[in-house]
């Protein structure tokens, strides 16, 4: 069975800091992908940065990097120079199997960004 | 701009009654999903459908079915609304595609009492 597990319920970070987002996943499936959401108080998901588990190198885009150790089963999330705007909710989600491309999440974490 | 669409953002119905929540996606998607999003749970999977009259339970089916008659519309039917039920349910849409991320609607805020 897979599970994503996010142990960070809330972290604040200071603005134009870098913050890192913790996530865990555990799955049996040789292929699987990871992605990153982000919710702000609107309440839209997000789509940020996907991983590949065949993918050599992390994924980037912008502001955001993911951490990914396929040993450790982790795909944290790297924010670097933190802005207001991106204090908001961050799910970390696995596609499991194939066909649907459904998503697995974790629970959250609340990122909020201080002045 | 692609677009996933919730038919409510807000709603309020009574104990016992039958809730149609819909949602419209433009982008030719084969695959939609419903979760409901709950604090601390994060977003759970209800049902999703990956063809026109297909569907397949998630990890929380019970109370809740789905239909979808044609490609751009996935509806979710609560048959007889409980207290428990109340919510927040988000719709997505998805390609083919391993790489392909799902695309979200802006909710619904569902109230039962």
């Amino acid at each position: 069975a897979q599970k994503i597990t996010q142990t960070q319920p809330g972290m604040f970070v200071q603005e134009k800091e870098a913050v890192t987002l913790d996530c865990t996943y555990d799955t049996s499936d040789p292929s699987y992908g990871l992605f990153w959401y982000k919710q702000p108080s609107s309440g839209e998901m997000i789509f940020l940065i996907y991983q590949g588990s065949y993918d050599q190198q992390n994924a980037t885009e912008g502001r955001y990097s993911l951490n990914f150790q396929k040993a450790r089963k982790s795909a944290n999330l790297v924010i670097s120079a933190s802005q207001l705007g991106d204090s908001a909710m961050y799910f970390c989600a696995m596609r499991r199997g194939t066909g649907a491309n459904n998503l697995f999440f974790g629970t959250g974490t609340r990122l909020t960004v201080i002045p | 701009d692609v677009k996933v669409t919730q038919s409510s953002r807000y709603l309020v119905k009574r104990t016992g009654e039958k809730v149609f929540l819909e949602c419209v996606q433009d982008m030719d998607h084969e695959n939609m999903f419903w979760y409901r999003q709950d604090p601390g749970l994060g977003l759970r999977l209800i049902y999703f459908s990956y063809d026109v009259k297909m569907k397949e339970k998630g990890d929380i089916p019970e109370g809740y079915s789905v239909s979808r008659e044609k490609k751009e519309r996935f509806s979710l039917i609560l048959e007889s609304a409980s207290t428990n039920q109340t919510s927040m349910y988000l719709c997505a849409s998805s390609g083919q595609g391993e790489e392909t991320e799902a695309f979200f609607g802006q909710g619904t805020r569902l109230t039962v009492v």
